[in-house]
């Protein structure tokens, strides 16, 4: 099956620095990343849609000059998260689809990195 | 807007008991629907999924789903619950069309009692 893969599983940054997060779908070619938020015991929150070689395309509400986001290739997209504060301490999860399933909607995805900003 | 709502932010079953956990939808346009499974500190494991063919959808470790449009449902039901069924469950819908965006119910932790 189509694996989709995080690094790093856990960060702890200090406040002010920026973190990088990287997303690579590892059998398959993603045209199409996303990039979600988790807080504890609450859903996930699609923070926004990453598309190969263009902009991302954010969800209301996220910033986009603080959680910047690259599509660099077809198989990797990072989530930069910039001068953090512990507020975006968070579970970053991120799914790519594979645009030979058919269309059929289904995301893969990645086990999630853990961000502590201290 | 596309949106699921899953009834019940907690559940509680018997080992071998049965498992129902519910979720109702709402789309301007026939949907996609998912459940989703994870694990603590871990990312989502697809289950099942429904894309307008059999309503009756069987997915993995037993567990399956049946969408019905008169009642905007899409129940998860597993016959026998196991300890290892203990996790968090995510409803989740997407339009076909489009980047086929995917929204999430809040979930719904399942705890099985030995």
């Amino acid at each position: 099956g189509a694996v989709v893969s995080q690094h790093p599983s856990r960060v702890i940054c200090k406040s002010g620095t920026s973190v990088k997060i990287e997303c690579r779908s590892l059998d398959f070619q993603a045209t199409t990343m996303f990039w979600y938020r988790q807080f504890p015991k609450q859903s996930l929150m699609l923070m926004a849609t990453s598309n190969e070689g263009s902009k991302a395309t954010y969800e209301q509400g996220v910033e986009k000059d603080k959680f910047l986001i690259n599509h660099a290739s077809l198989t990797l997209s990072t989530l930069t998260v910039t001068s953090a504060h512990p507020e975006d301490s968070s579970f970053y999860i991120c799914s790519a689809r594979d645009p030979l399933a058919g269309g059929q909607g289904e995301q893969y995805f990645g086990p999630g990195t853990r961000l502590t900003v201290t | 807007a596309q949106s699921v709502t899953q009834l019940g932010s907690h559940v509680s079953v018997s080992e071998g008991a049965l498992v129902l956990l519910r979720c109702n939808y709402s789309s301007s346009v026939p949907p996609y629907l998912f459940w989703y499974v994870q694990y603590p500190n871990q990312g989502l494991q697809l289950l099942l999924k429904y894309t307008s063919a059999a309503t009756l959808v069987k997915g993995i470790n037993g567990f399956e789903a049946e969408f019905k449009k008169s009642e905007t449902s899409f129940h998860l039901t597993k016959p026998s619950a196991h300890m290892s069924d203990a996790a968090e469950y995510f409803c989740a819908v997407s339009d076909p069309g489009g980047y086929q965006k995917v929204t999430f119910g809040t979930g719904t932790k399942l705890q099985v009692i030995p």
